[in-house]
C-alpha cells in the first residue's frame, strides 16, 4: 500500500528563517515523489518532483530511500511562501497525497 | 495554468438531490481524476479515468459515479447528495499515469 505522512499540520516560521516541511512515505517499490503547493483559494500547482532535481522558488527536496523521506527545504522563508503544502507519491496507483502542512511565514 | 475548467465553481444543494460536476480539458491528456479536499484529510481520490469510457475507483468512491464519453470531459455525479459530501472538489489531468497532475480551479459544494 502507498501512504504519505506529513507529521505537521501547521508550521510557523519567521521571515528569513530556514524552513523544513517533513514528508515520509511508505511504498515497497521505487516511488515518484512530488510536492504540490496551494496558495489561498487557488488551485494546486506542482512545486517540484524528485526526478527533476531542480530548485523552484528556492525550495529543494531530496529523496532519502533509507529513511523513506522527501522533506522540503528552503534556506530563507519569504512571506509569499505562506501556503498549504502537500507531499504526494505515485507508485503503482494514482497519486496519494499527505494531509498537508500549512506554512505560515511571520513578518 | 493547463487548460482545465470546472463547472459549476460553486453550488448549494439539498440533501437527497442529484448533483453533477463537470471537468473539461483542452490538453488532450489521457488521464483525468476527481479528488475531494477536506480539512484534516488533504486530498483524496474519488475516481479516475485512463481513457474514454475507462474508469476506476479511488479511495473514497462510495456515493459517487463518473462518466467519460469524450477525451475532454469527465463528469462526477453524486446520485443523492448527503451533508458528508460537502467539500471542495478538484479535477486533475495528466498525460500518463505516473506523470505530474495538473489541477483545475475547484468546485465548492455545500449540501444542506
Amino acid at each position: 500500500a502507498q501512504r504519505v505522512t506529513q507529521p505537521e499540520k501547521l508550521l510557523s516560521v519567521f521571515k528569513g528563517a530556514p524552513v523544513e516541511l517533513k514528508c515520509n512515505y511508505s511504498y515497497s517499490g521505487s516511488p515518484e515523489l512530488f510536492w504540490y503547493v496551494q496558495y489561498s483559494r487557488q488551485r494546486l500547482q506542482l512545486l517540484l518532483r524528485h526526478i527533476s532535481r531542480e530548485s523552484i522558488k528556492g525550495f529543494t527536496a531530496d529523496l532519502n530511500k533509507g529513511e523513506t523521506s522527501f522533506h522540503l527545504k528552503k534556506p530563507f522563508a519569504q512571506e509569499e511562501d505562506s501556503a498549504m503544502y502537500y507531499c504526494a507519491l505515485s507508485g503503482n496507483t494514482p497519486l496519494v497525497f499527505g494531509k498537508g502542512t500549512r506554512l505560515s511565514v511571520i513578518a | 495554468d493547463a487548460g482545465i475548467t470546472q463547472s459549476p465553481r460553486h453550488k448549494v444543494t439539498e440533501t437527497g438531490t442529484p448533483v453533477t460536476l463537470r471537468c473539461h480539458q483542452t490538453e488532450n491528456h489521457r488521464y483525468m481524476y476527481w479528488y475531494r479536499q477536506d480539512p484534516g484529510h488533504g486530498l483524496r481520490l474519488i475516481h479516475y479515468s485512463y481513457g474514454v469510457k475507462d474508469t476506476d475507483k479511488g479511495e473514497v468512491s462510495d456515493g459517487y459515479s463518473v462518466s467519460r464519453s469524450k477525451t475532454e470531459d469527465f463528469l462526477l455525479t453524486l446520485e443523492s447528495a448527503t451533508s458528508s459530501q460537502t467539500s471542495v472538489y478538484f479535477c486533475a489531468i495528466s498525460p500518463r499515469s505516473l506523470e505530474t497532475q495538473y489541477f483545475g480551479p475547484g468546485t465548492r459544494l455545500l449540501v444542506l
